[in-house]
Protein backbone atom coordinates (compact mmCIF):
# COMPACT_ATOMS: atom_id res chain seq x y z
CA UNK A 1 0.00 0.00 0.00
CA UNK A 2 1.19 3.20 -1.42
CA UNK A 3 1.45 6.33 1.38
CA UNK A 4 0.42 9.88 0.32
CA UNK A 5 3.45 11.36 -1.71
CA UNK A 6 3.75 15.28 -2.69
CA UNK A 7 5.85 16.86 -5.00
CA UNK A 8 8.25 18.74 -5.31
CA UNK A 9 9.96 18.91 -1.93
CA UNK A 10 11.33 22.07 -1.78
CA UNK A 11 10.21 25.36 -4.14
CA UNK A 12 11.51 28.84 -4.33
CA UNK A 13 9.48 31.32 -5.93
CA UNK A 14 9.47 34.96 -6.31
CA UNK A 15 6.78 37.17 -4.77
CA UNK A 16 3.78 37.56 -7.62
CA UNK A 17 4.79 34.37 -9.41
CA UNK A 18 2.45 31.23 -9.17
CA UNK A 19 3.13 27.66 -8.30
CA UNK A 20 1.85 24.65 -8.43
CA UNK A 21 1.99 21.79 -6.08
CA UNK A 22 1.19 17.72 -6.42
CA UNK A 23 -0.22 15.31 -3.88
CA UNK A 24 -1.14 11.54 -4.93
CA UNK A 25 -3.30 10.22 -2.30
CA UNK A 26 -3.17 6.91 -0.27
CA UNK A 27 -4.45 3.40 -2.67
CA UNK A 28 -8.26 3.40 -2.04
CA UNK A 29 -8.73 6.84 -1.23
CA UNK A 30 -11.09 9.73 -2.30
CA UNK A 31 -10.63 12.91 -0.70
CA UNK A 32 -7.71 14.84 -0.48
CA UNK A 33 -6.99 17.94 1.85
CA UNK A 34 -4.64 20.54 2.11
CA UNK A 35 -3.19 22.42 5.10
CA UNK A 36 -0.69 25.02 5.10
CA UNK A 37 1.69 25.24 8.09
CA UNK A 38 3.41 28.45 8.47
CA UNK A 39 6.44 28.61 10.77
CA UNK A 40 6.14 27.80 13.82
CA UNK A 41 1.96 27.11 13.63
CA UNK A 42 -0.14 24.18 13.51
CA UNK A 43 -1.02 23.50 10.06
CA UNK A 44 -4.70 25.46 8.68
CA UNK A 45 -7.15 24.13 6.79
CA UNK A 46 -7.15 24.96 3.06
CA UNK A 47 -9.84 23.42 1.03
CA UNK A 48 -11.04 19.71 0.45
CA UNK A 49 -11.86 17.92 -2.49
CA UNK A 50 -14.24 14.67 -3.27
CA UNK A 51 -14.27 12.65 -6.30
CA UNK A 52 -12.57 16.27 -8.10
CA UNK A 53 -15.47 18.40 -6.85
CA UNK A 54 -14.48 21.28 -3.60
CA UNK A 55 -15.98 19.84 -0.59
CA UNK A 56 -15.07 22.39 2.06
CA UNK A 57 -12.77 25.71 2.05
CA UNK A 58 -10.81 27.44 4.94
CA UNK A 59 -10.29 31.04 5.43
CA UNK A 60 -7.99 31.47 2.57
CA UNK A 61 -8.33 34.03 -0.68
CA UNK A 62 -10.01 32.45 -3.88
CA UNK A 63 -6.09 32.60 -5.47
CA UNK A 64 -5.58 29.37 -3.60
CA UNK A 65 -7.47 27.64 -5.97
CA UNK A 66 -7.21 23.25 -6.45
CA UNK A 67 -7.80 20.58 -8.60
CA UNK A 68 -8.65 16.81 -8.12
CA UNK A 69 -8.40 14.28 -10.80
CA UNK A 70 -10.21 10.92 -11.98
CA UNK A 71 -7.46 8.75 -10.13
CA UNK A 72 -8.15 11.08 -6.71
CA UNK A 73 -4.65 12.90 -7.17
CA UNK A 74 -4.70 16.36 -6.45
CA UNK A 75 -3.00 20.26 -6.89
CA UNK A 76 -2.84 22.93 -4.97
CA UNK A 77 -2.30 26.12 -7.21
CA UNK A 78 -1.55 29.81 -5.44
CA UNK A 79 -1.51 32.63 -8.19
CA UNK A 80 0.50 36.16 -7.20
CA UNK A 81 2.57 34.60 -3.97
CA UNK A 82 3.19 37.12 -1.03
CA UNK A 83 5.66 36.71 1.11
CA UNK A 84 2.80 35.40 3.65
CA UNK A 85 2.79 32.27 1.40
CA UNK A 86 5.92 31.11 2.71
CA UNK A 87 5.06 27.89 5.00
CA UNK A 88 4.81 24.10 4.40
CA UNK A 89 1.95 22.71 2.44
CA UNK A 90 0.58 19.37 3.76
CA UNK A 91 -1.99 17.13 1.84
CA UNK A 92 -3.64 14.40 3.39
CA UNK A 93 -6.06 11.72 1.90
CA UNK A 94 -8.84 9.74 3.28
CA UNK A 95 -11.48 7.24 2.29
CA UNK A 96 -14.35 9.96 2.46
CA UNK A 97 -15.48 13.11 2.14
CA UNK A 98 -16.52 13.10 6.11
CA UNK A 99 -13.28 10.85 7.46
CA UNK A 100 -11.39 11.91 10.13
CA UNK A 101 -9.05 9.62 9.26
CA UNK A 102 -6.39 11.73 7.35
CA UNK A 103 -3.26 10.11 6.19
CA UNK A 104 -0.38 12.95 5.76
CA UNK A 105 1.99 13.10 3.25
CA UNK A 106 5.85 14.83 3.61
CA UNK A 107 5.02 18.15 2.34
CA UNK A 108 6.46 21.18 0.57
CA UNK A 109 8.34 23.51 1.46
CA UNK A 110 7.69 26.74 -0.57
CA UNK A 111 9.64 29.35 0.50
CA UNK A 112 8.64 33.11 -1.50
CA UNK A 113 11.31 35.95 -1.59
CA UNK B 1 -17.32 26.64 16.15
CA UNK B 2 -14.84 24.09 17.12
CA UNK B 3 -11.26 24.89 18.73
CA UNK B 4 -8.40 23.28 20.82
CA UNK B 5 -5.91 25.18 22.88
CA UNK B 6 -2.82 23.57 23.45
CA UNK B 7 -1.91 25.18 27.16
CA UNK B 8 2.32 24.78 26.69
CA UNK B 9 4.17 25.88 23.78
CA UNK B 10 7.47 23.98 24.93
CA UNK B 11 7.93 20.72 27.61
CA UNK B 12 11.06 19.54 28.71
CA UNK B 13 11.35 16.39 30.34
CA UNK B 14 14.25 13.77 30.86
CA UNK B 15 14.34 9.91 29.65
CA UNK B 16 12.38 8.13 31.65
CA UNK B 17 10.08 10.72 33.66
CA UNK B 18 6.48 10.99 32.81
CA UNK B 19 5.49 13.04 29.59
CA UNK B 20 1.88 15.43 29.91
CA UNK B 21 1.35 17.78 27.02
CA UNK B 22 -1.87 19.15 27.56
CA UNK B 23 -5.12 20.51 25.35
CA UNK B 24 -8.80 21.67 25.78
CA UNK B 25 -10.98 21.76 23.79
CA UNK B 26 -14.07 23.93 23.22
CA UNK B 27 -16.79 21.99 20.62
CA UNK B 28 -20.76 22.54 20.62
CA UNK B 29 -21.25 18.96 20.32
CA UNK B 30 -19.65 15.78 20.99
CA UNK B 31 -16.37 15.97 19.29
CA UNK B 32 -13.46 13.51 17.82
CA UNK B 33 -10.39 14.34 19.03
CA UNK B 34 -6.86 13.22 18.20
CA UNK B 35 -2.81 13.79 18.79
CA UNK B 36 -0.45 13.93 15.87
CA UNK B 37 2.90 13.83 16.16
CA UNK B 38 5.26 15.73 13.64
CA UNK B 39 8.69 14.84 13.97
CA UNK B 40 11.66 17.06 11.97
CA UNK B 41 11.49 16.85 7.79
CA UNK B 42 8.47 13.96 8.49
CA UNK B 43 4.74 14.09 7.51
CA UNK B 44 2.31 14.32 10.63
CA UNK B 45 1.58 10.97 12.02
CA UNK B 46 -1.55 9.91 13.97
CA UNK B 47 -0.79 9.10 17.36
CA UNK B 48 -4.20 8.64 18.82
CA UNK B 49 -7.90 9.09 18.38
CA UNK B 50 -11.17 9.73 20.52
CA UNK B 51 -14.62 8.71 18.69
CA UNK B 52 -16.76 8.69 21.89
CA UNK B 53 -16.19 5.38 22.45
CA UNK B 54 -13.94 4.91 25.76
CA UNK B 55 -12.76 7.36 27.06
CA UNK B 56 -9.08 6.49 27.98
CA UNK B 57 -7.95 6.16 24.46
CA UNK B 58 -4.58 4.18 24.08
CA UNK B 59 -1.95 4.76 21.33
CA UNK B 60 1.40 4.09 19.52
CA UNK B 61 4.48 3.79 21.45
CA UNK B 62 2.98 3.99 24.30
CA UNK B 63 0.98 7.18 24.56
CA UNK B 64 -2.71 7.51 25.58
CA UNK B 65 -5.47 10.53 26.27
CA UNK B 66 -8.14 11.03 28.55
CA UNK B 67 -10.91 12.56 27.41
CA UNK B 68 -12.49 14.29 30.03
CA UNK B 69 -15.76 16.18 29.07
CA UNK B 70 -16.61 17.86 32.34
CA UNK B 71 -12.61 19.73 32.30
CA UNK B 72 -12.89 20.13 28.31
CA UNK B 73 -9.64 18.21 27.86
CA UNK B 74 -7.80 15.54 26.17
CA UNK B 75 -4.54 15.20 27.39
CA UNK B 76 -1.63 13.27 26.43
CA UNK B 77 0.69 11.49 28.54
CA UNK B 78 3.05 8.64 28.54
CA UNK B 79 4.59 6.74 31.38
CA UNK B 80 8.11 7.14 30.54
CA UNK B 81 9.97 9.39 27.83
CA UNK B 82 12.61 8.08 25.30
CA UNK B 83 14.89 9.91 23.00
CA UNK B 84 12.83 9.30 20.18
CA UNK B 85 9.75 10.95 21.79
CA UNK B 86 11.57 14.27 20.65
CA UNK B 87 9.28 16.38 18.44
CA UNK B 88 6.48 18.69 17.74
CA UNK B 89 2.83 17.31 19.70
CA UNK B 90 -0.88 18.90 17.96
CA UNK B 91 -4.00 18.57 19.27
CA UNK B 92 -6.64 18.03 16.69
CA UNK B 93 -10.58 18.38 16.69
CA UNK B 94 -12.58 17.49 13.85
CA UNK B 95 -14.68 19.96 12.17
CA UNK B 96 -17.62 17.13 10.98
CA UNK B 97 -20.10 19.09 9.19
CA UNK B 98 -16.84 20.24 6.56
CA UNK B 99 -14.30 16.99 7.77
CA UNK B 100 -11.62 19.26 7.85
CA UNK B 101 -9.26 19.10 10.68
CA UNK B 102 -8.56 21.84 13.67
CA UNK B 103 -4.87 21.73 14.80
CA UNK B 104 -3.65 23.47 18.23
CA UNK B 105 -0.24 25.75 17.39
CA UNK B 106 1.34 22.82 19.13
CA UNK B 107 3.30 21.61 21.78
CA UNK B 108 7.21 21.08 21.50
CA UNK B 109 8.50 18.13 23.85
CA UNK B 110 12.31 18.12 24.49
CA UNK B 111 13.77 15.10 25.91
CA UNK B 112 17.04 15.26 28.01
CA UNK B 113 19.28 12.25 28.40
Amino acid sequence: ETGVTQSPTHLIKTRGQQVTLRCSSQSGHNTVSWYQQALGQGPQFIFQYYREEENGRGNFPPRFSGLQFPNYSSELNVNALELDDSALYLCASSPGAYSYEQYFGPGTRLTVT
Amino acid sequence: AQSVTQLDSHVSVSEGTPVLLRCNYSSSYSPSLFWYVQHPNKGLQLLLKYTSAATLVKGINGFEAEFKKSETSFHLTKPSAHMSDAAEYFCVVSQASQGNLIFGKGTKLSVKP
